[in-house]
């Protein structure tokens, strides 16, 4: 089954920095890979997803890169907010139909 | 609001007792997840539902077991419950069994004593 890495386990920025989550698969059948964002008591939603036919997919100040090569996916974050602080989790779908996600990064920005 | 409803939101039991989580997917959804999230923990997918049927199973416990009934929703039934399964349990739904979007529910908060 799919194996999902997601580095770092937590990330600490001042307000307007960047952040950047990577993420590694195992599956070379992944073809879909979502970024979910967990505020803290709440349910994970997708903020961005990419699918392997694309290596970049930008949404505001949000983007994601995919490097099917390599088998890795990162999040960029832009000009980070205050409310940009969460858990992040990135995922991928493997062969036998399962979302498999990554342990998830705490973003924290600082004011 | 995701439109993945799951019942109850909190449940309290004991140890050795047996509990059942019900979630009702988005409307037209057909394929349902499980998902366990133990405390600072991410999310461990637990088995998979497409349109009535066991289509991936990932670690679930052999005391774990759902199923998907033909309306749609799924439970997730519990059994003979340790202290360490305490962890918020999340069911998910998606229009297709993969490469779409997983819409989460708000979760259940199970906490054995």
């Amino acid at each position: 089954g799919e194996n999902v890495e997601q580095h770092p386990s937590t990330l600490s920025v001042q307000e307007g920095d960047s952040a950047v989550i990577k993420c590694t698969y195992s599956d070379s059948a992944s073809n879909y890979f979502p970024w979910y964002k967990q505020e803290l008591g709440k349910r994970p939603q997708l903020i961005i997803d990419i699918r392997s036919n694309v290596g970049e997919k930008k949404d505001q100040r949000i983007a994601v890169t995919l490097n099917k090569t390599a088998k890795h996916f990162s999040l960029h974050i832009t000009e980070t907010q205050p409310e940009d602080s969460a858990v992040y989790f990135c995922a991928a779908n493997g062969n036998d139909y399962k979302l498999s996600f990554g342990a998830g990064t705490t973003v924290t920005v600082r004011a | 609001d995701s439109g993945v409803t799951q019942t109850p939101k909190h449940l309290i039991t004991a140890t050795g007792q047996r509990v059942t989580l019900r979630c009702s997917p988005r409307s037209g959804d057909l394929s349902v997840y499980w998902y366990q999230q133990s405390l600072d923990q991410g999310l461990q997918f637990l088995i998979q539902y497409y349109n009535g049927e066991e289509r991936a199973k990932g670690n679930i416990l052999e005391r774990f077991s759902a199923q998907q009934f033909p309306d749609l929703h799924s439970e997730l039934n519990l059994s003979s419950l340790e202290l360490g399964d305490s962890a918020l349990y999340f069911c998910a739904s998606s229009v297709e069994q993969e490469n779409t979007e997983a819409f989460f529910g708000q979760g259940t908060r199970l906490t054995v004593v």
